[in-house]
């Protein structure tokens, strides 16, 4: 059964860079289309983004400018990195599998909560 | 602005059926899947597709769509149903993924 694990940091400045890996455990990491998902405190969910196991990206063109999400396939790993982060960016962070044609996401990682303060 | 509605609140008595909508314009082209999330957890699917579910959710959880609404329905709600309910879809592009606005179940 597929498990993510993820981590990262947990408290940023603002201006600073957000940075978080999700690890792939007992599943096939190729043929997945894997995502980013976040939630404010107290707030709905928004999509930040997806990648598949050769790079292809899809973005948020809310965060276009700001996010890259990249892939290790020698790890098993995803990673989301959020630039020049603000308040608004306080969230808890949460990767996901994507599964397509029906499209759902299923795992979820543990999420991460990151707090953007001076 | 979200392209997914779903009214923010709902309450149902235990035991009894609460249906939950969302609407949007791309769930005319794209099914919906609905995810549940308790205080403090990750959230979990619990429909996709046409109305299916994930190994482990109770069979009183079931989907529907029609037009532009997806629609949740739990038949004989139980305390350990009270929960955020979200939807999911493609956006109107097709291109990317909308998550609804959410709704609080509260069953009395």
């Amino acid at each position: 059964q597929v498990q993510l694990q993820q981590w990262g940091a947990g408290l940023l400045k603002p201006s600073e860079t957000l940075s978080l890996t999700c690890d792939v455990d007992g599943g096939s990491f190729s043929g997945y289309y894997w995502s980013w998902i976040r939630q404010p405190p107290g707030k709905g969910l928004e999509w930040v983004g997806e990648i598949n196991h050769s790079g292809s990206t899809k973005y948020n063109p809310s965060l276009k400018s700001r996010v890259t999400i990249s892939v290790d396939t020698s790890k098993n790993q995803l990673s989301l990195k959020l630039s020049s982060v603000t308040a608004a960016d306080t969230a808890v962070y949460y990767c996901a599998r994507v599964h397509l044609a029906p499209d759902w996401f299923d795992p979820w990682g543990q999420g991460t909560l990151v707090t953007v303060s001076s | 602005s979200s392209e997914l509605t779903q009214d923010p609140a709902v309450s149902v008595a235990l035991g009894q059926t609460v249906r939950i909508t969302c609407q949007g314009d791309s769930l005319r082209r794209y099914y919906a899947s609905w995810y549940q999330q308790k205080p403090g957890q990750a959230p979990v699917l619990v429909i996709y597709g046409k109305n299916n579910r994930p190994s482990g959710i109770p069979d009183r959880f079931s989907g529907s769509s029609s037009g532009n609404t997806a629609s949740l329905t739990i038949t004989g709600a139980q305390a350990e149903d009270e929960a955020d309910y979200y939807c999911n879809s493609r956006d109107s592009s097709g291109n990317l993924y909308v998550f609804g606005t959410g709704t609080k179940v509260t069953v009395l």
